[in-house]
């Protein structure tokens, strides 16, 4: 079945740092790929989307492209802020009748002032 | 922000007794999800809803069941409790477009349950 693998965190960075977290696949098909961002105590929002290969998402500062010869969809940004500060998400939507999403198990990422 | 509303948002409760955790939407969506969120493990599928009295099985939904009688409802019950089901569990929506690989998931606070 359709999974997504992501690296273990916390990712703990200084303000103004480059970030990356790694999200790898495994999906029949050709999947949709997402990145979600929960802070705490909220419920999990939509960051970026790609829907095919090549794609970039983008928003926020954050961008992924969608590898299809790698299975990968890393989100990167080149700044963090200390506000960035919450759980990350990679997610895959496969080509089923439900349209339910798989989730990763998420990456925490902290950032210091 | 998508009107989706969990009740209760916190729940402390006792092993072997019943439990249900209500989703409401004012959005009209026609898909319903309920996850829940564990440590190690990030968001689970329980059971989904495609639309009124139309639910099936997700990948963790031994011990649960759900129910939607009306579009903005969707029910959740731990018929018996056991401290397994301590999580967090959240209830999305999404529109269920004509594109099913490029859906938008909307989701709730999330309710925080604890089974002793």
């Amino acid at each position: 079945g359709d999974s997504v693998t992501q690296m273990e965190g916390p990712v703990t960075l200084s303000e103004e740092a480059f970030l990356t977290i790694n999200c790898t696949y495994t999906a029949t098909g050709y999947p949709s790929l997402f990145w979600y961002v929960q802070y705490p105590g909220e419920g999990l929002q939509l960051l970026l989307k790609a829907t095919k290969a090549d794609d970039k998402g983008s928003n926020k500062g954050f961008e992924a492209t969608y590898r299809k010869e790698t299975t990968s969809f890393h989100l990167e940004k080149g700044s963090v802020q200390v506000s960035d500060s919450a759980v990350y998400f990679c997610a895959l939507s496969g080509d089923t009748g439900r349209r339910a999403l798989t989730f990763g198990s998420g990456t925490r990422l902290q950032v210091q002032p | 922000d998508a009107g989706i509303t969990q009740s209760p948002r916190h729940k402390v409760t006792e092993t072997g007794t019943p439990v249900t955790l209500r989703c409401h939407q004012t959005e009209n969506h026609r898909y319903m999800y309920w996850y829940r969120q564990d440590p190690g493990h990030g968001l689970r599928l329980i059971h989904y809803s495609y639309g009124v009295k139309d639910t099936d099985k997700g990948e963790v939904s031994d011990g649960y069941s759900v129910s939607r009688s009306k579009t903005e409802d969707f029910l959740l019950t731990l018929e018996s409790a056991t401290s397994s089901q301590t999580s967090v569990y959240f209830c999305a929506i999404s529109e269920g477009g004509i594109h099913p690989t490029n859906e938008k998931l909307f989701f709730g606070s999330g309710t925080q349950l604890s089974v002793l």
